[in-house]
């Protein structure tokens, strides 16, 4: 029972670099977000998307790209990455957004830019 | 504008000893507030839903109860495995696909 998998779970990139953080889920749940984990901080919603083919910014969208081209994955992409990118990134699926469905999180990716 | 606001940022107590983690609230009309639990380098875990004033769920030694501006959780009893940060979530009338989280509570159980 995988639920979501989020793939790398650590990486250290240099300023400028890109890259995508992958996440999978196996639960065919319409919904998925990324958020991102600061120290001190809430979590905060960076894009979601309501089903394949269907993406929208949350709150902090600046600097990263999503696409939804399947029901199961839920890329992330690090266009340019800047020192303030550093956290840890989590995917999370629900039945669906707009409802008070339960939110199902990866294990996160900890991301370093230095 | 919506927020929420966890209190305290941590809390140690000893085996066995009761206490309440505060979650405070400023929405637009609540829909839902959540409770998840969060063990260090793992993605958070669904607690509790609650929906109105007065609604409270339990879990094992876990008492979530709801006011019109506040949460508690209820720790009773506590064991070491209950260590973990725990966090709050509200979703307003105003918002559809966005929680509004507080920082979380860290919580240590010592044996």
């Amino acid at each position: 029972n995988a639920g979501v998998t989020q793939t790398p779970k650590f990486q250290v990139l240099k300023t400028g670099q890109s890259m995508t953080l992958q996440c999978a889920q196996d639960m065919n749940h319409e919904y998925m977000s990324w958020y991102r984990q600061d120290p001190g901080m809430g979590l905060r919603l960076i894009h979601y998307s309501v089903g394949a083919g269907i993406t929208d910014q949350g709150e902090v969208p600046n600097g990263y790209n999503v696409s939804r081209s399947t029901t199961e994955d839920f890329p992330l992409r690090l266009l340019s990455a800047a020192p303030s990118q550093t956290s840890v990134y989590f995917c999370a699926s629900s039945r669906q957004g707009a409802s008070n469905q339960p939110q199902h999180f990866g294990d996160g990716t900890r991301l370093s830019i230095l | 504008e919506d927020q929420v606001t966890q209190s305290p940022e941590a809390l140690r107590l000893q085996e066995g000893e009761s206490s309440s983690l505060n979650c405070s609230y400023t929405v637009s009309g609540l829909r839902g507030l959540f409770w998840y639990r969060q063990d260090p380098g793992k993605g958070p875990e669904f607690l509790f839903t609650l929906y109105s004033a007065g609604e409270e769920k339990e879990k094992e030694r876990l008492k979530a109860t709801l006011t019109k501006k506040e949460s508690f959780l209820h720790i009773t009893a506590p064991k070491p495995e209950d260590s973990a940060t725990y966090l709050c979530a509200v979703r307003g009338m105003d918002s559809n696909y966005q929680l509004i989280w507080g920082a979380g509570t860290k919580l240590i159980i010592k044996p």
